[in-house]
């Protein structure tokens, strides 16, 4: 298994621009979620979804930030419009319900807002 | 979830035995003990887990305390890739859906 598969690895833009990021889980699991990591504020979880549908995302800075899950395999999050203080690494992880551990994290994002 | 507490920092020589306590006087019956760890630029990689009896496997050891308020994670030959910031975790494992929530964890520092 390719593990959780992230893309980019590297996006840098400007502000005001929209950046989207990419996560593929692993195959089989059912439970996807976005963490944002920052040196100021660490590991933060921005949104989940079990079976493709939102669970929490009181975790979402602001209505600048959205999330899809379009089916099982792809889910996506979204920037719009990009700010300076957007800049971190977003990393997806997935998992199965039924494993109730064993989070799978992906390699990252490095996202960096000029 | 239940609060736990890390040293910030923490030194090895490479080759001992890496103890890295948690505690976790708050945690519920049902509430498991999570480690992870993150090597420096990568995701956080899943370690271990248990409940109440001490685990094993082949990346280290969890002792949990018989009143379960602490824990102590052993990584048994400690080698310089193990260098990263180690995760301590208490939360019920309800299938998977429960959100994963970190703190600042402890940075392990394998040195020769």
């Amino acid at each position: 298994d390719a593990g959780v598969i992230q893309s980019p690895r590297h996006e840098v833009t400007e502000m005001g621009q929209e950046v989207t990021l990419r996560c593929k889980p692993i195959s089989g699991h059912n439970s996807l979620f976005w963490y944002r990591q920052t040196m100021m504020r660490g590991l933060e979880l921005l949104i989940y979804f079990n079976n493709n549908v939102p669970i929490d995302d009181s975790g979402m800075p602001e209505d600048r930030f959205s999330a899809k899950m379009p089916n099982a395999s792809f889910s996506t999050l979204k920037i719009q419009p990009s700010e300076p203080r957007d800049s971190a690494v977003y990393f997806c992880a997935s998992t199965a319900l039924a494993a109730g551990y064993g989070y799978t994290f992906g390699s990252g994002t490095r996202l960096t807002v000029v | 979830d239940a609060k736990t507490t890390q040293p910030p920092s923490m030194d090895c020589a490479e080759g001992r035995a890496a103890n890295l306590p948690c505690n976790h006087s708050t945690i519920s019956g049902n509430e498991y003990v999570y480690w992870y760890r993150q090597i420096h630029s990568q995701g956080p990689q899943y370690i271990i887990h248990g409940l109440k009896n001490n685990e094993t496997n082949e990346m280290a050891s969890l002792i949990i305390t018989e009143d379960r308020k602490s824990s102590t994670l052993i990584l048994p030959h400690a080698t310089l890739r193990d260098t990263a910031v180690y995760y301590c975790i208490v939360r019920a494992p309800t299938g998977g859906g429960n959100k994963l929530t970190f703190g600042t964890g402890t940075q392990l520092k394998v040195e020769l």
